[in-house]
């Protein structure tokens, strides 16, 4: 029972590189989310998508940016590493069901560090 | 503006009760989740209000007052595994991903 599986758990990176991170869920779900978690303050949406095909903004989307070709998979680009997006980046997803309580489902994360 | 309010750290003794206070102040609201974090991990999903009055799930009840935009989270027959963070999370609107989330409450079980 996979539920959301995020790649890689780890990676450091110099000021300027890019990256990927994946995240793929095999519960049928039609939301996708990438929150980044920094010490001292909530989670933060990044982007988010609600359906294939379809993105949007979250709440601090600078210097990232996302793609959703498949329902299952939602991937989150770094263009041009800074050392403010040294973080704990989780992927997270649900189902989206008007009236009903549907709780965000988490991936364990990926450790970024930028140099 | 939007804001919601946990204590930072809380210490409780195994085998006592703690309660974990969350205050809120969003431009909307359709429910209240609470969410566990152990250190290192992903954020898992304990409870949902929407609705005033308390909800009980085993050794775990979350507490919503809509009109004072207030909840808590009460903890019984601590265990050494519920050392955790404790994740207060607003919906606004009818979209889940339209979620505030406070920084969540650091919780500290001593033997």
């Amino acid at each position: 029972n996979a539920g959301v599986t995020q790649t890689p758990k780890f990676r450091v990176l110099k000021t300027g590189q890019s990256m990927t991170l994946l995240c793929a869920q095999d519960m049928n779900h039609e939301y996708m989310y990438w929150y980044r978690q920094d010490p001292g303050m909530g989670l933060r949406l990044i982007h988010y998508s609600v359906g294939e095909g379809t993105t949007a903004k979250g709440e601090v989307p600078d210097g990232y940016n996302v793609s959703r070709l498949k329902k299952q998979n939602f991937l989150l680009g770094l263009e041009s590493a800074a050392p403010s997006q040294t973080s704990v980046y989780f992927c997270a997803s649900s189902h989206e069901r008007t009236g009903n309580n549907q709780p965000q489902h988490f991936g364990d994360g990926t450790r970024l560090s930028i140099l | 503006g939007q804001n919601i309010d946990q204590p930072t750290e809380m210490t409780a003794t195994e085998g006592a009760i703690v309660q974990i206070n969350c205050t809120y102040q969003t431009s909307g609201f359709n429910g209240l989740f609470w969410y566990q974090q152990h250190a290192g991990e992903a954020p898992t999903f304990l409870s949902y209000n929407v609705l005033d009055g308390l909800e009980e799930k085993g050794r775990f009840s979350s507490f919503l007052s809509r009109s004072k935009g207030y909840s808590y989270l009460l903890l019984k027959e601590l265990q050494m595994k519920d050392s955790a963070s404790y994740l207060c999370a607003v919906r606004e609107g009818d979209s889940n991903y339209q979620l505030i989330w406070g920084a969540g409450t650091k919780l500290i079980i001593k033997p």
